[in-house]
């Protein structure tokens, strides 16, 4: 079945040290996403790619940096996570046409910060 | 910014007794979405609405969108247990990013059995 894949599920790392999330999916889709969800919170977009053009959002910290290398992949980097960069994290892709561009969501990491 | 609000924060129910949370955006959208998020799960996309004054059904799921494009509801007839979860409204600004969503805060919905 044609999916987004997230990797790892669940992620532990120390204060200041830098971690990287992943993401791939198999439905050939234009663009990818990256949230972040806190609990009982609504998913806050980070930055999407559309194919190889990334789109940051302005209240995205500068520690939050992403990398799509390929169509099938995206990665999440941040480079000195902090307490409050716990959360689950989201990631998401749509064919990015405008009849057709519902989200599909990977089951999600959930980052903790020790 | 544009903003959507979501209206209520919470909502419990009796099994059995009906539902509705109500969308608000601050700008005119192009289309809305629903998605649903089971707890501990991912958001699932439900329906879009594209067309003034749109009514779609999807079973026990009757959703909504405003003649102005501004606004957007969901209202499930004769709650399930299944129905527990976060359903989240989220909108394509009217001019803006085909592609890039504004989500609510979600409703969060229980049901007593």
């Amino acid at each position: 079945d044609a999916m987004v894949i997230q990797n790892p599920r669940y992620q532990v790392t120390q204060f200041g040290k830098p971690v990287t999330l992943s993401c791939s999916q198999t439905l050939n889709h234009n663009v990818m996403y990256w949230y972040q969800q806190k609990s009982s919170q609504a998913p806050k977009l980070l930055f999407h790619y559309y194919d190889k053009d990334f789109n940051n959002e302005a209240d995205t910290p500068d520690n939050f940096q992403s990398r799509r290398p390929n169509t099938s992949f995206c990665f999440l980097d941040i480079r000195s996570p902090g307490l409050g960069d716990a959360a689950m994290y989201l990631c998401a892709t749509s064919r990015g046409v405008v009849s057709y561009n519902e989200q599909f969501f990977g089951p999600g990491t959930r980052l903790t910060v020790l | 910014g544009q903003q959507v609000m979501q209206i209520p924060q919470y909502q419990h129910v009796q099994e059995g007794e009906d539902f509705t949370t109500y969308c608000n955006s601050s700008t005119t959208l192009s289309n809305i979405q629903w998605y649903k998020q089971r707890p501990g799960g991912h958001p699932v996309f439900l329906i879009q609405l594209v067309k003034s004054g749109e009514v779609k059904k999807q079973k026990r799921l009757t959703f909504q969108f405003g003649e102005a494009k501004k606004n957007s509801s969901l209202h499930i007839t004769a709650t399930q247990t299944t129905d527990v979860g976060t359903y989240f409204c989220a909108g394509i600004r009217s001019g803006g990013s085909n592609y890039k969503l504004t989500f609510g805060k979600g409703t969060l919905l229980t049901v007593n059995p």
